[in-house]
């Protein structure tokens, strides 16, 4: 059973409006989460993470909002930009040493 | 450049052949990782090596096996390839994941016929 579930397989947004990515996950034990851009031919680059003490991490654009009690994280991107176009993947680990479990991935498309 | 290196970048095998992807990094991680991606599924783990001399079966180990190295190098081998086996393969490394995340190489994109 997917214990990191991505919903939404794809999103459009207008550009300069707010992107919201969702991510749900069934494991009480992670305290540790991340997400992931992809562009097409390129490997995952890191974008932002957050840990179970935290409820809320800022990036210039990108904010992630962790529910614990909802176990539900997002990801929001404001202004979101047509270069901001990629596959995200959200991710989740038990400690920080440990590996990563992924979501299945959601295309965000921005159209100019 | 610091990072994951990935050789090759593009093959195409005929059924039954046998490869080895390589992967090395230079970041001195002690975990590293392969990894399957095929059209609208997400990642999938297929062996990781928490550290050298170690190595362990991920989601979808069928048809492969790994070898590390050393430290810095992590191989994927595909013994007799299949056309199920057709995906793009990344490799990672990682210290500490939960909180710096994995590094990823830039994927290698294998056709089997």
């Amino acid at each position: 059973d997917q214990q990191v579930k991505q919903n939404s397989p794809s999103l459009s947004v207008q550009e300069g409006r707010i992107s919201i990515l969702n991510c749900d996950y069934t494991n009480s034990m992670f305290d540790y989460f991340l997400w992931y851009k992809k562009y097409p031919a390129e490997g995952p680059t890191f974008l932002i993470s957050i840990s179970s003490i935290k409820d809320k991490n800022e990036d210039g654009r990108f904010t992630v909002f962790l529910n614990k009690s909802a176990k539900h994280l997002s990801l929001h991107i404001v202004p979101s930009q047509p270069g901001d176009s990629a596959v995200y993947f959200c991710a989740a680990s038990e400690g920080a040493g440990n590996m990563l479990t992924f979501g299945g991935g959601t295309r965000l498309m921005v159209k100019p | 450049n610091a990072g994951v290196t990935q050789t090759p970048k593009f093959q195409v095998l005929k059924t039954g052949q046998s490869m080895t992807l390589q992967c090395a990094q230079d970041m001195n991680h002690n975990s590293m990782y392969w990894y399957r991606q095929d059209p609208g599924m997400g990642l999938r783990l297929i062996y990781y090596s928490a550290s050298e001399g170690t190595t362990d079966k991920g989601e979808v180990p069928n048809g492969y096996n790994v070898s590390r190295l050393n430290k810095r190098e992590f191989s994927l081998r595909l013994e007799s390839a299949a056309p199920s086996q057709t995906s793009v393969y990344f490799c990672a490394s990682s210290e500490l994941a939960g909180i710096s995340g994995y590094t990823f190489g830039s994927g290698t994109r294998l056709t089997v016929v």
